[in-house]
């Protein structure tokens, strides 16, 4: 089956920190990786997504790279902002029938002025 | 603009007491998921519906029920079979065909009195 391991924190950092929440997939079929976040009291936000292998997703200084070897789709961040803390969680996506769209369990990082 | 919309966002609820929550997209996608999320924890799936007039049982379906008369409608009733139904409830859509993220609503927080 389809599955998605990630860090589960809570992480904490200071300001400018560096970041990186590990994720780990199992899928059959060629999935799609995705990082959301959520803020407190709102939904999930789409952070980045990569679609194939060796694809990097990036967005708000936030990276990530499809690795097919280690099935992997680690975030990293390099200089982390008091406005990113969050709950931040890994997905993947696979185009068959069923249910085709899975996350992680979330890992809440707080950053710290 | 496109989107998908939960209401209310608040909902309050006396023991024994059925309630449904709404969840609505424009966004012409063919699949549509609930999940709820209880405090610190990361997001179950509740029901999930694949087409019009079909939906499936997620991990936690016992106490909850959907239709999917509509494919831009994909309301849950919270029955009072469910007895813990305090939580955060999200909707989510996506295109299943072109394997693309899921958008989600930005949830429905209810409380049982």
């Amino acid at each position: 089956g389809n599955s998605v391991t990630q860090m589960e924190g809570p992480v904490t950092l200071s300001e400018e920190a560096f970041l990186t929440i590990n994720c780990t997939y199992t899928a059959t079929g060629y999935p799609s990786l995705f990082w959301y976040v959520q803020y407190p009291g709102e939904g999930l936000q789409l952070l980045l997504k990569a679609t194939k292998a060796d694809d990097k997703g990036s967005n708000k200084g936030f990276e990530a790279t499809y690795r097919k070897e280690t099935t992997s789709f680690h975030l990293e961040k390099g200089s982390v902002q008091v406005s990113d803390s969050a709950v931040y969680f890994c997905a993947l996506s696979v185009n068959n029938y069923g249910q085709n769209f899975v996350f992680g369990p979330g890992t809440r990082l707080s950053v710290l002025p | 603009d496109g989107g998908i919309t939960q209401s209310p966002k608040y909902l309050f609820r006396k023991e024994g007491q059925n309630v449904t929550l709404s969840c609505e997209q424009n966004l012409n996608h063919d699949a549509m998921y609930w999940y709820r999320q209880d405090p610190g924890q990361g997001l179950r799936l509740i029901y999930y519906s694949q087409i019009v007039n079909d939906f499936q049982k997620g991990d936690i379906a016992e106490g909850y029920s959907v239709s999917r008369e509509k494919k831009e409608s994909f309301p849950l009733t919270v029955t009072s079979a469910q007895k813990n139904p305090t939580a955060f409830y999200l909707c989510a859509s996506l295109d299943s065909f072109m394997n693309t993220e899921a958008f989600f609503g930005q949830g429905t927080r209810l409380t049982v009195v």
